[in-house]
């Protein structure tokens, strides 16, 4: 089975931090996933990186950053954390080899900005 | 642009009994739709995932129907159960394809009644 990790289920920060999310897949999946989720608005795509050290941006990058140095490992860096960043994150992967390109989620992280 | 719509936004049903959910998709463009399950406070899980060739998909009391012409899938969940109480979500994933990236529906809140 696939598994996505997540880092933290529940981190709570001050506006200004700096916070570090970071995800990892076992599968060996080229692409992975940054997205968040807020009542009422649903599912947005962060950041998206289709390999190593590539990345692109999605629906609403403004405040984010990201990093992928392994295959395994897809990082969500919020340079200057603020409350209208407190939201539930999740992380997503999938292949791209064959027809089947299912994408698996991670358990999310629940952060709060205070 | 792909916008993805869920009706209704929650159902309430007694045990036992067979329910549709809808899902419908602007542009019919799609490489495939995928359906998840979400429990609150958690990360999604896969249930079914139909490409843009197929018509359906089964997975145990789960069917999951496409119609790309007409911009429309349904999830059938056969002889409901409250272990089914949960968050269903469909997303669809563009032809011209953006790295994979999903299209999410705002959901449908299901809740059955023992």
């Amino acid at each position: 089975d696939v598994k996505v990790t997540q880092s933290s289920r529940y981190l709570v920060k001050r506006t200004g931090e700096k916070v570090f999310l970071e995800c990892v897949q076992d599968m060996d999946h080229e692409n992975m996933f940054w997205y968040r989720q807020d009542p009422g608005l649903g599912l947005r795509l962060i950041y998206f990186s289709y390999d190593v050290k590539m990345k692109e941006k999605g629906d609403i990058p403004e405040g984010y950053s990201v990093s992928r140095e392994k295959k395994e490992r897809f990082s969500l860096i919020l340079e200057s954390a603020s409350t209208n960043q407190t939201s539930m994150y999740l992380c997503a992967s999938r292949t791209t080899g064959g027809a089947i390109r299912e994408q698996y989620f991670g358990p999310g992280t629940r952060l709060t900005v205070t | 642009k792909q916008e993805v719509t869920q009706i209704p936004a929650a159902l309430s049903v007694p045990e036992g009994e067979n329910l549709v959910l809808n899902c419908s998709f602007t542009d019919s463009a799609i490489y495939n739709l995928q359906w998840f399950r979400q429990d609150p406070g958690k990360g999604l899980t896969s249930l079914l995932l139909i490409q843009s060739s197929q018509r359906e998909q089964t997975s145990g009391r789960l069917n999951a129907s496409l119609d790309k012409s007409s911009g429309r899938s349904t999830l059938y969940i056969a002889a409901s159960q409250p272990g089914d109480s949960a968050t269903y979500l469909c997303a669809v994933g563009g032809l011209y394809n953006q790295g994979g990236k999903l299209i999410f529906g705002q959901g449908t809140e299901l809740s059955v009644k023992p």
